[in-house]
């Protein structure tokens, strides 16, 4: 069975620019959530969107924006990219948001 | 609001001796606990987890948590390490609440580096 995927796997960006991160989950789940990831650091919570509704938002600027399709898949857009912006971002999905989440590999965004 | 503290950033450890991560949680309201591992430039996977029951969790590879609730605390122990255990280790917590809105708050892990 697959797994979660995302894609791009890893991209470069310019200051300024935009970027959008794509998230597929596991087949029968219905929740999917975006993380943060900096060198060093634990994962910081972004967004999660169950049932194609936002659940919860983490302390990011409005620059970061997500959306969940009719197949549970998800976006995470960024905006006016910023140098602090290069992380590791993590898509995780789970049945109904409550627990059992399984991470995705990644997306590597470096801002230059 | 929860937080979650791990206050070992590494730990260096010979293989075949004995293993323990501390970590220790903050929260207003009863919690999931979890560990996830993560493998150098891979995402996070899940090695155990708390969701109610027996205070003693086990995972498939030899690694287990206690939760102790007066302590707040679940603490990471394996009896014997392997070289293949070198990773960093994160311990999250979720609240109970239902509703699909459960965010996970990680602590900022700890490494862990087996060495011969």
């Amino acid at each position: 069975d697959a797994g979660v995927t995302q894609s791009p796997t890893h991209l470069i960006k310019t200051r300024g620019q935009q970027v959008t991160l794509r998230c597929s989950p596991i087949s029968g789940h219905k929740s999917v959530s975006w993380y943060q990831q900096v060198l060093g650091q634990g994962p910081q919570f972004i967004f999660q969107y169950y049932e194609k509704e936002e659940r919860g938002r983490g302390n990011f600027p409005d620059r970061f924006s997500a959306r969940q399709f009719p197949n549970y898949s998800s976006e995470l857009n960024v905006n006016a990219l910023l140098l602090g912006d290069s992380a590791l971002y993590l898509c995780a999905s789970s049945p109904t948001g409550n627990y059992g989440y399984t991470f995705g590999s990644g997306t590597r965004l470096t801002v230059v | 609001a929860q937080s979650v503290t791990q206050l070992d950033s590494q730990v260096p450890v010979f293989e075949e001796a004995p293993v323990e991560l501390r970590c220790n949680y903050s929260s207003s309201v009863s919690v999931y606990l979890f560990w996830y591992v993560q493998y150098p430039n891979q995402g996070l996977q899940l090695l155990l987890k708390y969701l109610s029951g027996s205070t003693l969790v086990e995972s498939i590879n030899g690694f287990e948590a206690e939760f102790n609730k007066s302590q707040t605390s679940f603490h990471l122990r394996k009896p014997s390490v392997h070289i293949s255990d070198t990773a960093e280790y994160f311990c999250a917590v979720s609240d109970m609440v239902t509703g699909g809105g459960n965010k996970l708050t990680f602590g900022t892990g700890t490494q862990l580096k087996v060495e011969l």
